[in-house]
């Protein structure tokens, strides 16, 4: 089946800091890659994503490439600032042309102090 | 932001009881999903729906069913609730041309069971 794993945390940076998350899994097919984000007391929101081998999804400074060599779909982000505390979720979708449903990781907390 | 409302936000309950969550949609994605939120374990599916009156299993359904009778409400039931189920449970949908993958959270359910 499939699944995704990712460093749990708590990761605590300074302001400004390089930021790496990493994120790897194992899919039976050709999936589809995505970061969410959840700030504290709300839903998750779409961070980014990847469709394809070697594609990269950016947004808000945010990025990740999608490396099928590797299994991987780590974020990045060059200069982190206090309002990037929250939790991260890596997913992923193998639905094949239908939707059955993500499969997430168990999420990163990052803490960012100024 | 998609317009996904759950209701109610807050629920406590008794062991044994039946809960309804309600979760309604105003963009008509064909799509929609239930997850749980758990610490430690990330996200897990529990139904999804893609279609009236067309529902599937997913990860973690026992003990829940759900149902789909319009296009924009999709209702999951404990049919007796236990402290097992205690947790937060999202919404979410998808299902736009071009962002079949794509899935918009609701802000959450978050259910006590006592």
């Amino acid at each position: 089946g499939n699944s995704v794993t990712q460093m749990e945390g708590p990761v605590t940076l300074s302001e400004e800091a390089f930021l790496t998350i990493n994120c790897t899994y194992t899919a039976t097919g050709y999936p589809s890659l995505f970061w969410y984000v959840q700030y504290p007391g709300e839903g998750l929101q779409l961070l980014l994503k990847a469709t394809k081998a070697d594609d990269k999804g950016s947004n808000k400074g945010f990025e990740a490439t999608y490396r099928k060599e590797t299994t991987s779909f780590h974020l990045e982000k060059g200069s982190v600032q206090v309002s990037d505390s929250a939790v991260y979720f890596c997913a992923l979708t193998d639905s094949g042309g239908g939707a059955d449903g993500l499969t997430f990781g168990k999420g990163t907390h990052l803490i960012i102090q100024p | 932001d998609a317009g996904i409302t759950q209701s109610p936000r807050h629920k406590v309950t008794e062991t044994g009881t039946p809960v309804t969550l309600r979760c309604h949609q105003t963009e008509n994605h064909r799509y929609m999903y239930w997850y749980r939120q758990d610490p430690g374990h990330g996200l897990r599916l529990i139904h999804y729906s893609y279609g009236v009156k067309d529902t599937d299993k997913g990860e973690v359904s026992d003990g829940y069913s759900v149902s789909r009778s319009k296009t924009e409400d999709f209702l999951l039931t404990l049919e007796s609730a236990t402290s097992s189920q205690t947790s937060v449970y999202f919404c979410a949908i998808s299902g736009l041309a071009g962002e079949a993958y794509e899935q918009y959270f609701g802000p959450g359910t978050r259910l006590t069971v006592t």
